[in-house]
């Protein structure tokens, strides 16, 4: 199985500050990575996939990069309302599914 | 606009089986290209995909999981559900249905939280 890791588990920021956040496969996946924003009592909500496609109606200061085994989820200028929990999510082993094991963004 | 939404029992026994239902509204569940995916979250916990089926009725289920899922789909009441058997206080967690698209979830439902206790 693919193991993802992704890091840092926890992070406080500024409000305008730049976010970033990683995920590492162990072992190439190509660009099949997405990221999730998840906000407490609340479903996850798609923001970015393959690797670096912003989903329609996400604020494009949310990006994503990377492909092979290393990625980045990047808010270029964080907000209020960007307090959540954040997810990447793997496909490459399919029919398997596994996702990260979630970095919890806060306000300094 | 599509939507989801889960249904069914708050509370499960130990050793009873967990049944959950989804309705899809806002599109049809037979519509090709889309999959349709249970995924649960343990409290405080991250997220696990425990699997998903084809509206054709095709499944993949998650390797840990597989022995005790079951998920089937009815395209007459566009529902699609999930039975997991045997379940302990380990199965505790708020599950989620999804829609899949290409190789990730594009709608999710609110979620539903489901307690094993006897």
């Amino acid at each position: 199985d693919i193991q993802m890791t992704q890091s840092p588990s926890s992070l406080s920021a500024s409000v305008g500050d730049r976010v970033t956040i990683t995920c590492q496969a162990s072992q190439d996946i190509s660009n099949y990575l997405n990221w999730y924003q998840q906000k407490p009592g609340k479903a996850p909500k798609l923001l970015i996939y393959d690797a670096s496609n912003l989903e329609t109606g996400v604020p494009s200061r949310f990006s994503g990069s990377g492909s092979g085994t290393d990625f980045t989820f990047t808010i270029s200028s964080l907000q209020p309302e960007d307090i959540a929990t954040y997810y990447c999510q793997q496909y490459d082993n399919l029919p398997s599914v596994a996702f990260g094991q979630g970095t919890k963004v806060e306000i300094k | 606009q599509v939507q989801l939404q889960e249904s069914g029992p708050g509370l499960v026994k130990p050793s009873q089986t967990l049944s959950l239902t989804c309705t899809v509204s806002g599109g049809s569940i037979s519509s090709g290209g889309y999959y349709w995916s249970w995924i649960r979250q343990h409290p405080g916990k991250g997220l696990e995909w425990i699997g998903y089926i084809y509206y054709s009725g095709s499944t993949y289920y998650n390797p840990s999981l597989k022995s005790r899922v079951t998920i089937s789909v009815d395209t007459s009441k566009n529902q699609f559900s999930l039975k997991l058997s045997s379940v302990t206080a380990a199965d505790t967690a708020v599950y989620y249905c999804a829609r899949g698209r290409g190789n990730c979830f594009d709608y999710w439902g609110q979620g539903t939280l489901v307690t094993v206790s006897s």
